[in-house]
């Protein structure tokens, strides 16, 4: 039963690379989305998603970039690194009906830019 | 103003006490209402919903005060495991169905022997 699943856990990159965080999730969920969280600021949303084919921005889009071309997942990608984004990122999930309020979260990826 | 507002803590408290948690949200049409619980380096995980007439699960009680814009958690009894961020989370658009999760910035609780 894995639920919602990130890769990778850890990844350090250099100022200007670009690389995408995995996300997958196995509950037939349509709505995704990717949070980022920093010390003193909470989870900030980044991109979300209501439906394959379907993303919107969320609360800090500026240097990512999503893409939904199946239920099940949802990338992120990190165009051109930078230090400000250096921070722990969630991706989560949730359901329809009596289980729609309820986020399910991967475990998170830690990520550095040096 | 955040959308979502918490006093970050920390709370440091004996085991035993009692210990509340407030929260305010910043828009009115707003209808569903959350608490997480983050322990350190783990994702959040749903503790409990709040429903407008308030509601109560074991040792835990969240309110809810539309008016006042208003929400909070109460936990009687602490234990040591209770140690852990709250999330007090806010349904961003007022809409059940597809609305955006804001998220408070979290308060701390550490209890102590």
């Amino acid at each position: 039963n894995a639920g919602v699943t990130q890769t990778p856990k850890f990844q350090v990159l250099k100022t200007g690379q670009s690389m995408t965080l995995q996300c997958a999730q196995d509950m037939n969920h349509e709505y995704m989305s990717w949070y980022r969280q920093d010390p003193g600021m909470g989870l900030r949303l980044i991109h979300y998603s209501v439906g394959a084919g379907i993303t919107d921005q969320g609360e800090v889009p500026n240097g990512y970039n999503v893409s939904r071309s199946t239920t099940e997942d949802f990338p992120l990608r990190l165009l051109s690194a930078a230090p400000s984004q250096t921070s722990v990122y969630f991706c989560a999930s949730r359901g329809q009906g009596e289980a729609k309020n309820i986020q399910y979260f991967g475990a998170g990826t830690r990520l550095s830019v040096l | 103003r955040k959308e979502v507002e918490q006093d970050p803590g920390p709370f440091n408290v004996p085991e035993g006490a009692t210990v509340a948690f407030n929260c305010t949200y910043s828009n009115s049409a707003s209808q569903s209402f959350f608490w997480y619980r983050q322990d350190c380096r783990k994702e959040p995980k749903l503790l409990m919903s709040v429903y407008s007439s308030g509601n109560e699960d074991g040792r835990f009680t969240a309110q809810l005060n539309r008016a006042s814009q208003y929400i909070s958690l109460l936990i009687r009894d602490s234990k040591l495991s209770d140690s852990a961020t709250y999330l007090c989370v806010v349904n961003g658009d007022g809409s059940g169905n597809t609305g955006k999760l804001i998220f408070g910035q979290g308060t701390t609780l550490q209890v102590k022997p």
